[in-house]
């Protein structure tokens, strides 16, 4: 059974650029979340996808996007970077929501 | 708005010290409450999930318990070593969206 595994790792952008962030859940898996982590901060809910769907969303402005696909991995896309968007970006799979939560190891984003 | 605070901010001990961390949470209506584990610039590792009709979960030298009525659940470890060092964060499920404290800094000394 694989974990959640993110891709890329880091990935520096200029202010202004689009970034994609990419996901696959943990097998058996279909809801997966993206939080966002600043420094010295708790992870801050973006927003959930079940089932190709978004189901739920955070306190996040509208160039924070994402997709879910039929195999349930997923996309966050970020337009118009802005220097706070720097952070560490984590995605979460689990079985519906309210289930156990499983992390990945995160992508962290620098924009200068 | 679900609060979550986490007390301590940071804590130091010498190996071998049972130790708790502590968790408060401002709305009651949650669906559970997980206690993870942040090593630093990694991602969140699943310590325990205590769902909200539990009192506690153990796993090894973890034990978490909640108590929903009063919002506060603590995580204890026994016996700790210096491999424990990491932040730990809890996080209260009540919709949709994990609410997450800041975490606890925790470092053990040898």
């Amino acid at each position: 059974e694989t974990g959640v595994t993110q891709s890329p790792t880091h990935l520096i952008k200029t202010r202004g650029q689009q970034v994609t962030l990419r996901c696959s859940s943990q097998s058996g898996h279909n809801t997966v979340s993206w939080y966002q982590q600043a420094l010295g901060q708790g992870p801050q809910f973006i927003f959930q996808y079940y089932r190709e769907e978004e189901n739920g969303r955070g306190n996040f402005p509208p160039r924070f996007s994402g997709l879910q696909f039929p195999n349930y991995s997923s996309e966050l896309n970020v337009n118009a970077l802005e220097l706070d968007d720097s952070a560490l970006y984590l995605c979460a799979s689990s079985k519906t929501g309210g289930t156990e939560a499983f992390f990945g190891q995160g992508t962290r984003l620098t924009v200068v | 708005k679900q609060e979550v605070t986490q007390i301590p901010a940071a804590l130091s001990v010498p190996e071998g010290e049972n130790l708790v961390l502590n968790c408060s949470f401002t709305d009651s209506a949650i669906y559970n409450l997980q206690w993870f584990r942040q090593d630093p610039g990694k991602g969140l590792t699943s310590l325990l999930l205590i769902q909200s009709s539990q009192r506690e979960q153990t796993s090894g030298r973890l034990n978490a318990s909640l108590d929903k009525s009063s919002g506060r659940s603590t995580l204890y470890i026994a016996a700790s070593q210096p491999g424990d060092s990491a932040t730990y964060l809890c996080a209260v499920f009540s919709g949709y969206a994990l609410n997450f404290g800041k975490g606890t800094s925790l470092l053990v000394t040898p």
